[in-house]
């Protein structure tokens, strides 16, 4: 069975601070994709990125970067110069190439930013 | 825009009543999914529908749930006599089944169910 970890349940920083979500997964299979969510205070889950197995190039986008590593089953989110409206959980997640694509999703760290 | 949305937003209910849940996907996507989420929980996964066959069910999906999709088009999650543990925010989530097989679910923005 596959298994998402978010060691931290909450952060909190000032604003312009760098932050990094930690995410930890476990799987059996080969082929698998991981996933970063967020949530704000409204509720409504926001795709940010979807990664899969075979692509361990590390990715950036504004100020969001992705650092995946194989070796250590870590897909990790880092948050450059925060900013108050970076505050939400944020929630890391993995899904099975024979699964249906059902997520399975660790149990999200909330992020507070403070100004 | 045309995202996920669903109906209602907000439920509260007794125990032992009956209810049900809408979830109008986004058109053009072949894959609808059900989630639920309990407080300072991650969503947990509950079944999914290609087009307008189930094709998974969670553990968790008790017999006093039922979900349908019956035209591939909106769903509906029926809770049967209510209790207070099925209390959470219920999630729908809807992908299209194209070329990669895991385009991203995006999702609506969640029935908060409370069972008195």
């Amino acid at each position: 069975a596959q298994k998402v970890t978010q060691a931290q349940t909450e952060i909190s920083v000032v604003e312009k601070e760098d932050v990094t979500l930690d995410c930890v997964y476990e799987t059996r299979d080969t082929t698998y994709y991981l996933f970063w969510y967020k949530q704000p205070p409204s509720g409504e889950l926001v795709f940010l990125i979807r990664r899969n197995s075979f692509d361990e190039q590390n990715e950036i986008s504004g100020r969001y970067s992705w650092n995946f590593q194989k070796s250590t089953s870590s897909f990790n989110f880092t948050i450059t110069a925060s900013q108050v409206v970076d505050s939400a959980v944020y929630f890391c997640a993995l899904s099975l190439n024979n699964a249906g694509n059902m997520l399975t999703f660790g149990g999200g760290t909330r992020l507070m930013v403070k100004p | 825009d045309t995202g996920v949305s669903q109906d209602p937003r907000h439920k509260i209910t007794k125990r032992g009543q009956n209810v049900t849940f809408r979830c109008d996907p986004i058109s053009e996507h072949n894959r609808l999914y059900w989630y639920r989420q309990t407080l300072g929980q991650g969503p947990e996964f509950l079944t999914y529908f290609q087009n307008e066959a189930q094709l998974e069910k969670s553990r968790l999906l008790s017999d006093r749930f039922s979900a349908e999709r019956p035209k591939g088009s909106f769903s509906t999650l029926e809770i049967q006599r209510t209790e207070q543990g099925d209390s959470a925010m219920y999630l729908c989530a809807s992908s299209n089944m194209g070329g990669s097989d895991h385009n991203e679910q995006f999702f609506g923005p969640g029935t908060r169910l409370t069972v008195l």
